[in-house]
């Protein structure tokens, strides 16, 4: 079973756009990740929020929480074409044992 | 260079036959993973191993096997038994700051 769910599944912005990722998931977490996949690659760790965190940047990379909502968004600004990827969310729980949950990824395509 | 390695990059089965798909890191990590993942779609677990000698059953692991003999490996091998397993194959390790990937099997039934 998924845990994550992306929105939107598909997402194609002009270059120098923001770019917005939300995830939503259904147990509670200890931590919820991103990941970049290129196609055809493996998968490329972004950023990781624990449960306790409501907000997190990395260079153009912002990461939101709200646990209450069960909700998370990776906003990507001024987006390059080079960020032409499918994006992920991965969760951890105490309750599954640690494994690492993926969700159904969104397809960002960035036109030049 | 410390990472994660998979092989083959692609590999083909005939219907009926065992494979297994390697995977080593040297990252001294506790955690590894399979995830399969077919075209389009997200990764789905198959089996993960929280220490040597240990490994618990993921989402879809009908069909596969795992060992953890050694902490820097984790073959997967893919069994008669799975029905459809043309996909493209994960291995990850994981430390408990996020996950590293290696670059995947891509494995074909001919």
């Amino acid at each position: 079973s998924q845990q994550g769910e992306e929105d939107p599944q598909a997402l194609s912005i002009q270059e120098g756009e923001n770019a917005t990722m939300n995830c939503s998931y259904k147990t509670s977490i200890n931590n919820l990740q991103w990941y970049r996949q290129n196609s055809g690659r493996g998968l490329v760790h972004l950023i990781l929020i624990r449960s306790n965190e409501r907000e997190k940047h990395s260079g153009r990379l912002r990461v939101t929480l709200d646990t209450s909502k069960k909700s998370s968004s990776l906003l990507i600004t001024a987006s390059r074409a080079a960020d032409t990827a499918s994006y992920f969310c991965a969760t951890d729980a105490w309750s599954s044992g640690d494994k690492l949950t993926f969700g159904t990824g969104t397809r960002l395509a960035v036109r030049p | 260079d410390g990472g994660i390695t998979q092989s083959p990059k692609y590999l083909f089965r005939k219907e009926g036959q065992n494979v297994t798909l390697s995977c080593e890191q040297n990252l001294n990590h506790d955690a590894m993973y399979w995830y399969r993942q077919d075209p389009g779609q997200g990764l789905r677990l198959i089996y993960y191993s929280q220490i040597v000698n240990d490994f618990q059953k993921g989402d879809i692991a009908e069909g596969y096997s795992v060992s953890r003999e050694k902490k820097e490996s984790f073959p997967l091998t893919v069994t008669s038994a799975q029905k459809n397993p043309t996909a493209f194959y994960l291995c990850a390790s994981s430390m408990r700051h996020g996950a590293f990937f290696g670059q995947g099997t891509r494995l074909t039934v001919v």
